[in-house]
């Protein structure tokens, strides 16, 4: 079993919903979270990041940790079809070396 | 510019050939990672550098793969004799310090391997 469980899609949207991007993990030690936008051919493109539980948001993103249920979730509004990409949910432990552990990525459509 | 650098972009190498991949990060940036990422596997950790030490090279592969860091700056990976499932993205991000601090990449060397 994958430390970090991410449903990788793909995942099709009309233009203007809400989207919900999830991982599970199963190390009760992971303290932070971040979420990663990847466009075809790039690098990953960091979009939030958080090291509590609890709701998060920043502009038409919304990133939620639930450290009791081992689940975090990203939420897009008004998806765009700027938005269609990759996304990676990453987690990190120990303060000593900053190593992530990445979840397998959702590749999300927006369709206009 | 201000984000981390990679060169090259892509690389194709024969089996057998040696390749050096390079790294430059984020100006102020002390932390440095390097990760690999492929169909099979996902984004895999390589290996950390705080300055110019590496106190975590827990994920390189064998011992065909190098990493070193000069000035605490510039990073090169080095993989000798490369073997065919080499052939991945290899990508490297910075940090202002390690652990909580968050993580930009770059876009990556992609490498195939003939």
């Amino acid at each position: 079993q994958k430390e970090v469980e991410q449903d990788p899609g793909p995942l099709s949207v009309p233009e203007g919903a809400i989207v919900s991007l999830n991982c599970t993990y199963s190390n009760s030690a992971f303290q932070y979270f971040m979420w990663y936008r990847q466009y075809s051919r790039k690098g990953p493109e960091l979009l939030m990041y958080t090291y509590s539980s609890g709701n998060k948001e920043d502009g038409r993103f919304t990133a939620q940790v639930d450290k009791s249920s081992k689940y975090i979730s990203l939420f897009i509004r008004d998806s765009q079809p700027s938005d269609s990409a990759t996304y990676l949910c990453a987690m990190g432990v120990s303060s000593n070396t900053g190593k992530l552990i990445f979840g397998q990525g959702t590749t999300l459509q927006v369709k206009p | 510019g201000a984000g981390v650098s990679q060169s090259p972009s892509n690389k194709v190498t024969e089996k057998g050939k040696d390749v050096e991949l390079r790294c430059d990060p984020i100006s102020g940036h002390t932390a440095l990672y390097w990760y690999r990422q492929s169909l099979g596997q996902g984004l895999e950790f390589l290996i950390y550098f705080q300055g110019n030490s590496a106190p975590d090279k827990s994920g390189l592969p064998s011992d065909r793969f190098s990493a070193e860091r000069t000035g605490g700056s510039v990073s090169t990976l080095t993989i000798q004799r490369t073997q065919q499932e080499d052939s991945a993205v290899y990508l490297c991000a910075s940090s202002l310090d390690r652990g909580y601090q968050p993580q930009h990449f770059g876009d990556g060397t992609r490498l195939s391997i003939l």
